[in-house]
């Protein structure tokens, strides 16, 4: 079955980086388009970006652009998450959740992983 | 970016039907995804391409749109529906993709 896995638990300082992994298995790795997603606590899902699986094709949402890298290892069929200069704010727990889409109308992530919390704090 | 609006909570007596909506302009040119997430968990996919559920989640579970709105209906709310859940589709606006502020359902 598709399975995504995801590294521990991190805590960094504010103005740190942090990088969270997301190891894909049960499917055809380069078929799948790999979104991430955060979520502060008691708050809502926050879409952060995509990532193409064959040529490393990136978008990231607009609030994030030059602090977020999506990056993707074929060999491992591992997905990477990376944030930097990390502020408060950021504390949250971080998603990997795989992409399907149909005629270009309609885009759903499933399955997700299990979530990795990030906690920022001095 | 466009915006995705959810009411956020509503409840549902056992047994009886509730339908969560959805509103944004995106869903103009997009079908909408719905997520349930129960405290604790990652987001489970409920319903996906408008009204087509995964395996493995109960046919109480509907997803329809019309307009600027999609909308969830749970028909005969179960005690373990009870959770959170966000609409989802692509920003219309530019390359990416945006949720809504999630619905909290409690069923009484």
């Amino acid at each position: 079955q598709v399975q995504l896995v995801q590294s521990g638990a991190e805590v960094r300082e504010p103005g740190a980086s942090v990088k969270v992994s997301c190891k894909a298995s049960g499917y055809t790795f380069i078929s799948n388009y790999m979104h991430w997603v955060r979520q502060a606590p008691g708050q809502g899902l926050v879409w952060m970006g995509v990532i193409g699986p064959s040529d490393g094709t990136t978008a990231y949402a607009q609030n994030l652009q030059g602090r977020l890298t999506l990056t993707r290892d074929t060999s491992t069929s591992t997905f990477h998450m990376e944030l930097s200069n990390l502020r408060s704010e950021d504390t949250a727990v971080y998603y990997c959740a795989r992409d399907t889409s149909s005629a270009d109308k309609s885009w759903w992530f499933d399955p997700w992983g299990q979530g990795t919390l990030v906690t920022v704090s001095s | 970016s466009s915006e995705l609006t959810q009411d956020p909570a509503v409840s549902v007596a056992l047994g009886q039907t509730v339908r969560i909506t959805c509103q944004g302009d995106s869903l103009r040119a997009y079908y909408a995804s719905w997520y349930q997430q129960k405290p604790g968990q990652a987001p489970v996919l409920v319903i996906y391409n408008k009204d087509n559920r995964p395996s493995g989640i109960p046919d109480r579970f509907s997803g329809s749109s019309s307009g600027n709105t999609a909308s969830l209906t749970i028909t005969g709310a179960q005690a373990e529906d009870e959770a959170d859940y966000y609409c989802n589709s692509r920003d219309s606006s530019y390359n990416g993709w945006v949720f809504g502020g999630g619905t909290k359902l409690t069923v009484l």
